[in-house]
Formats: C-alpha cells, sequence, structure tokens
C-alpha cells in the first residue's frame, strides 16, 4: 500500500534531550513537509523539502532541524532549543508544486 | 492579521441537516484551496481541492470559492455521523506552500 509512515505514534521526552521524529512516504513523492498543530492555532509549517538535498525554513523553524538524504524519508529533530515542543506532529508529502498534500497519521510528542 | 480565518465552531447539526463550513483569507494572491477532514489523533485527508473560482462537487460535498470577497465554502449535503471530524481550509499561491486554517469542530447527531 502507498502512503505516508510517521514512527512513533506517541513519543515522550525529558526537557533537555533531542528527539527525531521519523517520516517515511512511498508515493514517489519529491516534496515533504512537517507541520504541528497545536489546539487552536491550525497547521504551522515547521520545514519542507521539494528535492533531496534541500530543504527550506517554514513559519516556525526555531528549534528544529531536518534532513532530506533520501527521497523517501524527511526526519525531523526536535532539539532542547524549541521551548514548547509538546505537540501533535504531521508529515505530509505532494508532487512537486501540486496542491494536494498527502498526510501520515502523526506522532504526538509530550515533553515531562 | 492571519492569513486564513476560520470559525473553530463547534458546529452540532441532526443528521440530514445541510452543513456550511467557511473561510476568510487575505492574500489576493492564493489560487489553490484545499478542504481537509480530520479524525481525532488522526492526519488530515483531503476532502476536494478546487483552482481559482468556481464551484466543484463531488458527491454529497460541495466546495466553492469566490475570490473577489476572499471566502471559501465546503457544504456537505445529508451530513451523516460519520461526517464528525474536524475539517481544515488550505490555500495556496505558489503550490509548494500551503496555509491553514485553524479547522471548524463538526458533530452530526443521529
Amino acid at each position: 500500500d502507498g502512503g505516508i509512515t510517521q514512527s512513533p505514534k506517541y513519543l515522550f521526552r525529558k526537557e533537555g534531550q533531542n528527539v527525531t521524529l521519523s517520516c517515511e512516504q512511498n508515493l514517489n513523492h519529491d516534496a515533504m513537509y512537517w507541520y504541528r498543530q497545536d489546539p487552536g492555532q491550525g497547521l504551522r509549517l515547521i520545514y519542507y523539502s521539494q528535492i533531496v538535498n534541500d530543504f527550506q525554513k517554514g513559519d516556525i523553524a526555531e528549534g528544529y532541524s531536518v534532513s532530506r538524504e533520501k527521497k523517501e524519508s524527511f526526519p525531523l529533530t526536535v532539539t532542547s532549543a524549541q521551548k514548547n515542543p509538546t505537540a501533535f506532529y504531521l508529515c505530509a508529502s505532494s508532487i512537486h508544486l501540486a496542491p494536494e498534500q498527502f498526510f501520515g497519521p502523526g506522532t504526538r510528542l509530550t515533553v515531562l | 492579521q492571519k492569513e486564513v480565518e476560520q470559525d473553530p465552531g463547534p458546529l452540532s447539526v441532526p443528521e440530514g441537516a445541510i452543513v456550511s463550513l467557511n473561510c476568510t483569507y487575505s492574500n489576493s494572491a492564493f489560487q489553490y484551496f484545499m478542504w481537509y477532514r480530520q479524525y481525532s489523533r488522526k492526519g488530515p485527508e483531503l476532502l476536494m481541492y478546487t483552482y481559482s473560482s468556481g464551484n466543484k462537487e463531488d458527491g454529497r460535498f460541495t466546495a466553492q470559492v469566490d475570490k473577489s470577497s476572499k471566502y471559501i465554502s465546503l457544504f456537505i449535503r445529508d451530513s451523516q455521523p460519520s461526517d464528525s471530524a474536524t475539517y481544515l481550509c488550505a490555500m495556496s499561491y505558489t503550490g509548494n506552500q500551503f496555509y491553514f486554517g485553524t479547522g471548524t469542530s463538526l458533530t452530526v447527531i443521529p
């Protein structure tokens, strides 16, 4: 089945720790995205990548880092510099410059 | 001012009702308009998208775009309990960066 997978589904982290969220897609999409969803704020773009080895900051990139070494993978690292990391994180992909985005099931990160 | 404004609701309707969901926006350069449905604790799924102005229909769902008023709508006919979800509007002018509304929570009561 084609689609986007995110792991883990739930993640708990102690303050001061870095943590990496996984996102993999087998849709052969060029573009991949990371969003953060908080209650009452909708989806906010963290980073996006149009091609391998290239990515751009979104609106709230501070405290996050990404890599795009393979077309199918776009991991997100939440660093200790992110002041309020508890949120629902969504990964998405699309054909280059196509308006339809396909989302993964999300990872809920809780900082203890 | 936010790029995209959406009434968060919650909206509660009886089964079979017609539902109207709306978003307004400020950037006249937006060309792509999308509606997503998101069930609790799941990722959003694309329902419909339209390019520029006009209407688009898919089964019980109709999307409308009025660029002169900077206003988009999603209508759901004969609403079902399975339509209970949060509905997100999204917009783009480049096709590679998307702006989302905050979502409207809908409950359809049997």
